[in-house]
């Protein structure tokens, strides 16, 4: 398997710009988790579904940021509109059957508001 | 609010050295605490993990101490390598939640 895929690795992008980040998880996984990684805050979790459901979005910072989760497959996180605050590496991560089992991190992408 | 604290913040050790990350938490409702390694430009990726009911668990050079009385874990790499120069992050998840808290990281350098 590929592993968690992770589109585009590295976004530069005006602020006021609406922001895709992509994921395809690991096939067979259940659940799968969004973090934001900063040197301030370390690694926060931001939403995770479960079978393509959103079951906790309490970690995202604020109504700019949405995620969906259409298919098994496929997974987006947007920001509209963004704020250079908004500058960090956003992780995709996946994992089978129970969030006790491993979870798979996908290289990340690099985001950068200016 | 950081549920699980991590200590040092970096550290560097010589090669052949014993590298040790300390973590403390306060909710008595983790039960499941692994380990993740990082590595530039890498997602995180799992070490070790351990549950309550051990003290101990070894894998290799690495070894997870547990102690549920004081809230404390740590990680023990022994025979330290330059190739283990990465950023160790702590964490714990909750028995009946799905959440991992993560601690801060622990920029690890071993010199040769």
């Amino acid at each position: 398997d590929a592993g968690v895929i992770q589109s585009p690795r590295h976004e530069v992008t005006e602020m006021g710009q609406e922001v895709t980040l992509r994921c395809k998880p690991i096939s067979g996984h259940d659940y799968l988790f969004w973090y934001r990684q900063t040197m301030m805050r370390g690694l926060e979790l931001l939403i995770y579904f479960n079978n393509n459901v959103p079951i906790d979005d309490s970690g995202m910072p604020e109504d700019r940021f949405s995620a969906k989760m259409p298919n098994a497959s496929f997974s987006t996180l947007k920001i509209q509109p963004s704020e250079p605050r908004d500058s960090a590496v956003y992780f995709c991560a996946s994992s089978l059957v129970t969030p006790q089992e491993t979870q798979y991190f996908g290289p990340g992408t690099r985001l950068l508001v200016l | 609010q950081q549920q699980v604290k991590q200590s040092p913040q970096s550290l560097i050790v010589q090669k052949g050295g014993i590298s040790i990350i300390n973590c403390a938490y306060e909710n008595t409702a983790f039960d499941y605490f692994p380990w993740y390694q990082q590595f530039p430009g890498k997602g995180p990726a799992l070490l070790i993990a351990i549950r309550p009911d051990v003290s101990e668990k070894k894998e290799g050079r690495f070894t997870i101490s547990f102690n549920k009385s004081a809230k404390q874990f740590s990680l023990h790499i022994m025979d330290s390598q330059p190739g283990d120069s990465a950023t160790y992050f702590c964490a714990a998840l909750p028995n009946s939640g799905y959440a991992l808290n993560f601690g801060k990281g622990t920029s690890l350098l071993v010199t040769p």
